[in-house]
């Protein structure tokens, strides 16, 4: 079992839906939670942090039920430029001590016009 | 603005040769940075954690003798691939660890390089 797990997509959403995304991890030692964004050919951005209570930033929210190992994102208001891959991150600190980040595979969104 | 360089951006090269990655922290004394790989349409895996001034810690089942890293200084972290061969082909990013205080709890944020692109030939 992959220790965090995404559906793919493709999430094809006209302009102005709400879309939301899901993942689980497996490992209940899991830390921290965080939503990446990805581009096409660009490098993962923070989009935010996921917090136990859930919390809003603007037209997203995130939720962790950390009982289901459990992570969603929701877009309200979809944008032409919410199309990307969100990455579902999940940190622990390793055998060695550092902190890690292990990514979920991403699921690609496109927002329709 | 950017808060961690990569260079190059993209390389191709012929197969045995080796191609090495560097990775700045533009404002930040990172005494502990990632290096990532992305294959085509998959995760982003992590390869192996660089600690300034000792050796780089690296992940089952990636080769050290082949990924060499080097962080000789806060700054830089370097990352070599010798004797590249096309199944090495891919995007190469780092990152770097920095405290942020956020509004309700303090968490490490990794920051990203913005990746390098290699294609063996």
């Amino acid at each position: 079992r992959k220790e965090v797990e995404q559906d793919p997509g493709p999430f094809n959403v006209p302009e102005g839906a709400t879309v939301a995304f899901n993942c689980t991890y497996s490992n209940s030692a899991s830390q921290s939670f965080f939503w990446y964004r990805q581009d096409c050919r660009k490098e993962p951005k923070l989009l935010m942090s996921v917090y136990s209570s859930g919390n809003e930033d603007g037209r997203f929210t995130a939720q962790l039920n950390r009982a289901s190992q459990y992570i969603s994102l929701l877009i309200r208001d979809s944008k032409l430029s919410d199309s990307a891959t969100y990455l579902c991150v999940v940190n622990r600190v390793s055998n060695f001590g550092n902190e890690k980040l292990t990514f979920g595979t991403g699921t690609r969104l496109t927002i329709i016009p | 603005g950017a808060v961690v360089s990569q260079h190059p951006s993209w390389v191709i090269c012929k197969s045995g040769t080796s191609v090495k990655i560097e990775c700045r922290s533009l404002d930040f004394q990172a005494t502990t940075m990632f290096w990532y790989r992305q294959f085509p349409k998959q995760s982003l895996m992590l390869m192996a954690t660089s600690n300034e001034g000792s050796k780089a810690t690296y992940e089952q089942g990636v080769e050290k003798d082949k990924f060499l890293i080097n962080h000789a200084s806060l700054t830089l972290s370097t990352l070599t691939v010798t004797s590249a061969h096309p199944e090495d082909s891919s995007f190469y990013i780092c990152s770097e660890v920095r405290p942020e205080l956020g509004t309700r709890v303090s968490y490490n944020e990794q920051f990203f390089g913005p990746g390098t692109r290699l294609t063996v030939l």
